[in-house]
């Protein structure tokens, strides 16, 4: 596609439950991003990929939170045992190269909520 | 740890005003991000401010950035209502070897007919 896509949009799940959230980067594109916005808030950074080197984790909140991504392509962001704090819009964005000369391009987001 | 305050938080003003949202950081870096973001939306990429006294312009929008002050302003020139939207600015910081985004906390614009 055109633009970066993610699934599901919106996800609602029980405390306790696990989830999986996905990003589809723009093709060619070899950096990606996570991050987390909180209602009325800016973002903040959980985990960037590069290529196929090893992944910067320097965000992520709890152990709880892990992602994956194989290669270039798709890279999926897993929250075990949610908890109510974990109710965000979580964005991926991804850019060419990682250079920060090159804008990050966002996808549209997943609602997380926590019941 | 790097900090990015954005100021104000929110802002009111009619059409056709000018009005200047500011943005301080808080260490040494060259990379400056604007993004505007609609209700519901993701972000929208406007400018990206790669060096000290760079200028960028684009329709009613004009930012600059003087990293000597940590301080980048995003100017709106003659307000319409469609520039109401959340205006992000963002800094990047090449810690651990990537270039992760500090973001500010946004500026939430209304512009009033």
């Amino acid at each position: 596609g055109a633009g970066v896509s993610q699934s599901p949009s919106n996800k609602v799940t029980e405390k306790g439950k696990d989830v999986e959230l996905r990003c589809d980067p723009i093709s060619g594109h070899t950096a990606l991003y996570w991050y987390r916005q909180r209602l009325g808030q800016g973002l903040e950074f959980l985990i960037y990929f590069q290529g196929n080197s090893a992944p910067d984790k320097s965000g992520l909140p709890s152990d709880r939170f892990s992602a994956e991504r194989t290669g270039e392509s798709v890279s999926t962001l897993t929250i075990q045992r949610t908890q109510q704090e974990d109710s965000a819009v979580y964005l991926c964005a991804s850019s060419l190269k990682g250079q920060s000369n090159q804008p990050q391009h966002f996808g549209d987001g997943t609602r997380l909520s926590i019941l | 740890e790097l900090k990015v305050e954005q100021n104000p938080l929110f802002l009111s003003m009619q059409e056709g005003k000018n009005y200047t949202i500011y943005c301080n950081y808080s260490t040494t870096s060259d990379r400056l991000y604007w993004y505007r973001q609609d209700p519901g939306k993701s972000l929208e990429s406007l400018f990206v401010l790669l060096s000290n006294g760079a200028v960028k312009q684009e329709g009613r929008l004009m930012a600059s950035l003087d990293t000597k002050a940590r301080l980048s302003t995003l100017h709106i020139t003659a307000a319409v209502h469609d520039l109401s939207a959340t205006y992000f600015c963002a800094v990047a910081y090449s810690g651990a070897g990537s270039y992760q985004l500090t973001f500010g906390k946004g500026t939430k614009l209304s512009v009033i007919p």
